[in-house]
Order: structure tokens, then C-alpha cells, then sequence
């Protein structure tokens, strides 16, 4: 099946710095690809869909100048968390879709950043 | 805002015994998919089942599809301790997004 590598599992820094996530498809020319933040015990939250080469649509309530997304090959993505505070420690999860109808989405293992 | 609500919230039942999880959205969609959680992990996809289809197995799992009713459900048939996950419905109504539930947490007991 589909393979969609995530890293890092975990990030641990202080205050004010920036954290910078990566997301990779292994075996499939990603389209599209998704950014959630998932809070215990809750859903996910879309923050971001960003299509190759173009810039990402941002949820509303998200900062995109807080959370920049770049999207520049078909197997890779990445978010990167600006001048992070402890609010913004959350699971972060990306996902990829292929194109064309009905596609599902594959996802990454997670990222869980903690900033003390 | 989630797009889907799944229940129960929780469902603890015995190993072999068969787990029903329902979902229901609001608009119009073009599918509906299933995905599995296991804590502190991404989801996996189970199934996907198209806006014109009414049912699909897969292994130990059923989905029905009622789009009169704007609703969903996800059996899963003799299940194991291995099955305890969130699971998690989610609806595709066009526009390059996914909308997820609420989740429904299930535990297997041995």
C-alpha cells in the first residue's frame, strides 16, 4: 500500500524556536497533501491543503504566517511551526493523496512537539 | 467545524464478539472512508465507500452507506484485541478536503 514517512516522530525544544516537519511520499506522486493537528482525546483538525507548486489553503483560525507550509515536489511537504510556543504543542499529522477520483488519504505517523 | 459524528463515543466489548460504530454528516458527499487510530499513531484507511454504493466488505469489516439519512456505519465482525483503535469517519464532499468525525474508541478485551 500506499507509504507516507513522517519525521520527526518527536520534537522537544524551547520556547521561540522553529520547528520544521517534514512529510514524504515513498511510492506515490502526492497531489495533494494535508496538514491536521489533533489535540488528546480529539479529532482532527485540518489546518492547511497545499497542491504541488502552489500555495497552500489554510483553514480559518489558522495562522499562515505562524504555520508555513510548502508543497514543492510531488513527494514532499513540509510545515514548519515559526517561534513556537507552548500552545502550539499538539500531534501533528500529515497526510497524501494521489490524484484523480475517490482517492484515499495515506497518512504519516504523527509528530509530537512539545515546547516547554 | 467536524462534519461528521460518530457513536458511541466508546464501545468496550469482548474478544470475538462483533463491534457497530455509526457516523452521521450533514451536506452531500462524494464518499465516505473509514480510517483507524491506534494511540499516538497516524490513521490507517480501511475503506472507502462511493455516494452510489450501499454496502462493501472488506476482511471483518462492513460498511453500509445510507445517503437518505446521511448516515454511516462500520461493522466489524469477530473482533480481536488487536482491533482496539479509534476509528474515525470521514466525508469527502468535493473541494480537495476531508472532513473527519468525532471518533469512536473501542477496546477488545481479551
Amino acid at each position: 500500500g500506499a507509504v507516507v514517512s513522517q519525521h520527526p516522530s518527536r520534537v522537544i525544544c524551547k520556547s521561540g524556536t522553529s520547528v520544521k516537519i517534514e512529510c514524504r511520499s515513498l511510492d506515490f506522486q502526492a497531489t495533494t497533501m494535508f496538514w491536521y493537528r489533533q489535540f488528546p482525546k480529539q479529532s482532527l483538525m485540518l489546518m492547511a491543503t497545499s497542491n504541488e507548486g502552489s500555495k497552500a489553503t489554510y483553514e480559518q483560525g489558522v495562522e499562515k504566517d505562524k504555520f508555513l507550509i510548502n508543497h514543492a515536489s510531488l513527494t514532499l511537504s513540509t510545515l514548519t511551526v515559526t517561534s513556537a510556543h507552548p500552545e502550539d504543542s499538539s500531534f501533528y499529522i500529515c497526510s497524501a493523496r494521489g490524484a484523480g477520483q475517490d482517492q484515499p488519504q495515506h497518512f504519516g505517523d504523527g509528530t509530537r512537539l512539545s515546547i516547554l | 467545524s467536524q462534519q461528521g459524528e460518530e457513536d458511541p463515543q466508546a464501545l468496550s466489548i469482548q474478544e470475538g464478539e462483533n463491534a457497530t460504530m455509526n457516523c452521521s454528516y450533514k451536506t452531500s458527499i462524494n464518499n465516505l472512508q473509514w480510517y483507524r487510530q491506534n494511540s499516538g499513531r497516524g490513521l490507517v484507511h480501511l475503506i472507502l465507500i462511493r455516494s452510489n454504493e450501499r454496502e462493501k466488505h472488506s476482511g471483518r469489516l462492513r460498511v453500509t452507506l445510507d445517503t437518505s439519512k446521511k448516515s454511516s456505519s462500520l461493522l466489524i465482525t469477530a473482533s480481536r484485541a488487536a482491533d482496539t483503535a479509534s476509528y474515525f469517519c470521514a466525508t469527502d464532499a468535493g473541494y480537495q478536503k476531508v472532513t473527519f468525525g468525532t471518533g469512536t474508541k473501542l477496546q477488545v478485551i481479551p
